[in-house]
C-alpha cells in the first residue's frame, strides 16, 4: 500500500531556517500537504501543493515537490519559537482519496 | 477554524467498557472521518462516512464501530475497550471525497486512556 516517511526529529536555532523531509511511494497522488499540530490540539493545514508544481512559496514557508525521488520538503524560514510544533506530512491517494500520513516530525527551536 | 467540536476531550475508562466518542460539526461537509494518533504511526484512518447511514472501513478498522444519524453528528464506538485502544482520537471533515486543496480539516482530539 501507499506508503509517506519522515525523519522524527530536528532541532534548529531561532532565526535559523529548518527543513523538513517527507518521501512517499505513490507516483501517481494529486495533492501533498503539510500539517502543524501544536501540543494538545488538532492538525491544522499548514499549506498544500499541486503534484504538477515543482515549489510552491507561502510568506515563510516553501515547499519543495521533486516527482522524479518521490521527495517533499517543506522549508521555515527565519524559524521562530512559536513554530515549534510536529509538522505531518500527508499525501493524497490517487485511488482512494483518502489522506495518508506520516509518522510526523518533531520540530524543536532553541532560542 | 473550522467548526468541529469532539466530546469528550479526555476520557479514562477500564477494559471491557463500552466508550462512543462524538464528533460534530457545523460545516455541513459530506465526508466525515475518524482516525487515531499514536507515537511512531503518524494518523490512521479507522472508519470513515460519505453521507448519512453510509461508513467505510479504514486501515485499522477492528474493534471500532461508527455510526452517522445526522450529516453533523460522527460517532465512534469502541464496543469493549482494550488497552491497545489507548490514543488520541482525532475527528476530520472534508466537502469532497477527492484530493483539492481544501482537503481535510481536524478536531481538537480525545484523549482516551484504557487501563
Amino acid at each position: 500500500g501507499e506508503d509517506v516517511e519522515q525523519s522524527l526529529f530536528l532541532s534548529v536555532r531561532e532565526g535559523d531556517s529548518s527543513v523538513i523531509n517527507c518521501t512517499y511511494t505513490d507516483s501517481s497522488s494529486t495533492y501533498l500537504y503539510w500539517y502543524k499540530q501544536e501540543p494538545g490540539a488538532g492538525l491544522q493545514l499548514l499549506t498544500y501543493i499541486f503534484s504538477n508544481m515543482d515549489m510552491k512559496q507561502d510568506q515563510r514557508l516553501t515547499v519543495l515537490l521533486n516527482k522524479k525521488d518521490k521527495h517533499l520538503s517543506l522549508r521555515i524560514a527565519d524559524t521562530q519559537t512559536g513554530d515549534s510544533a510536529i509538522y505531518f506530512c500527508a499525501v493524497a491517494s490517487s485511488n482512494t482519496g483518502k489522506l495518508i500520513f506520516g509518522q510526523g516530525t518533531t520540530l524543536q527551536v532553541k532560542p | 477554524d473550522a467548526g468541529i467540536t469532539q466530546s469528550p476531550r479526555h476520557k479514562v475508562t477500564e477494559t471491557g467498557t463500552p466508550v462512543t466518542l462524538r464528533c460534530h460539526q457545523t460545516e455541513n461537509h459530506r465526508y466525515m472521518y475518524w482516525y487515531r494518533q499514536d507515537p511512531g504511526h503518524g494518523l490512521r484512518l479507522i472508519h470513515y462516512s460519505y453521507g448519512v447511514k453510509d461508513t467505510d472501513k479504514g486501515e485499522v478498522s477492528d474493534g471500532y464501530s461508527v455510526s452517522r444519524s445526522k450529516t453533523e453528528d460522527f460517532l465512534l464506538t469502541l464496543e469493549s475497550a482494550t488497552s491497545s485502544q489507548t490514543s488520541v482520537y482525532f475527528c476530520a471533515i472534508s466537502e469532497s471525497r477527492q484530493p483539492t486543496s481544501d482537503t481535510q480539516y481536524f478536531g481538537p482530539g480525545t484523549r482516551l486512556t484504557v487501563l
